[in-house]
């Protein structure tokens, strides 16, 4: 039951597009289709923004994508905005458990 | 409105015990299964156990394995978390989260404060 494993931080200016890893092996990323990705703002609970690698529940913006290879997953924030500002978790199914990235935090300069 | 509503953090001592409650409302409870999820001050979120809708699945990470025991009511539509034996690591944010399917989590409530220290 390791963590995936994310980069600490990113940052972008307003506009530009950053992209944030997430790596597991073939037991959790690689094996399942069913990685999401959760915004978590300053003493809130997180929020749903990417399911099933690549689709947005309904009201999330289509600014945020997801994708993935082999063991490693992606979220793609374009036209970042200020707004955008918080740290961001993958998680992955397993068989038994759900696995959460280490997190990063997005800052937008 | 699809609502979770954590209740029963506190301070406590090492050794003691404690149980969370998480009231849904606005969906139908017995249908989903239902998560903790648990975040440490300035940390990441870790997943802590999971039930099905019906009970019958049950699962726990390894750090609270033999010490957290989660069920449900699904006539009371409330998720809890019973935790023995709590230890200064236990200290976290803890919340409850609805499983759409496969662990996408896609409702939270905000979180209740566990506190474990002496």
């Amino acid at each position: 039951q390791s963590a995936l494993t994310q980069p600490a931080s990113v940052s972008g200016s307003p506009g530009q597009s950053i992209t944030i890893s997430c790596t597991g092996t073939s037991s959790d990323v690689g094996g399942y289709n069913y990685v999401s990705w959760y915004q978590q703002q300053p003493g809130k609970a997180p929020k749903l923004m990417i399911y099933d690698v690549s689709n947005r529940p309904s009201g999330v913006s289509n600014r945020f994508s997801g994708s993935k290879s082999g063991n490693t997953a992606s979220l793609t924030i374009s036209g970042l905005q200020a707004e955008d500002e918080a740290d961001y978790y993958c998680s992955s199914y397993t068989s038994s458990s759900t696995l959460f990235g280490t997190g990063t935090k997005v800052t937008v300069l | 409105e699809v609502q979770l509503v954590e209740s029963g953090g506190g301070l406590v001592k090492p050794g003691g015990s404690l149980r969370l409650s998480c009231a849904a409302s606005g969906f139908t409870f017995s249908s989903y299964s239902m998560n903790w999820v648990r975040q440490a001050p300035g940390k990441g979120l870790e997943w802590v156990s999971s039930i099905s809708s019906s009970s019958s699945s049950i699962y726990y990470a390894d750090s609270v394995k033999g010490r957290f025991t989660i069920s449900r009511d699904n006539a009371k539509n409330s998720l809890y978390l019973q935790m023995n034996s709590l230890r200064a690591e236990d200290t976290a944010v803890y919340y409850c989260a609805r499983d759409l399917y496969s662990s996408v989590l896609d409702c939270w409530g905000q979180g209740t404060l566990v506190t474990v220290s002496s």
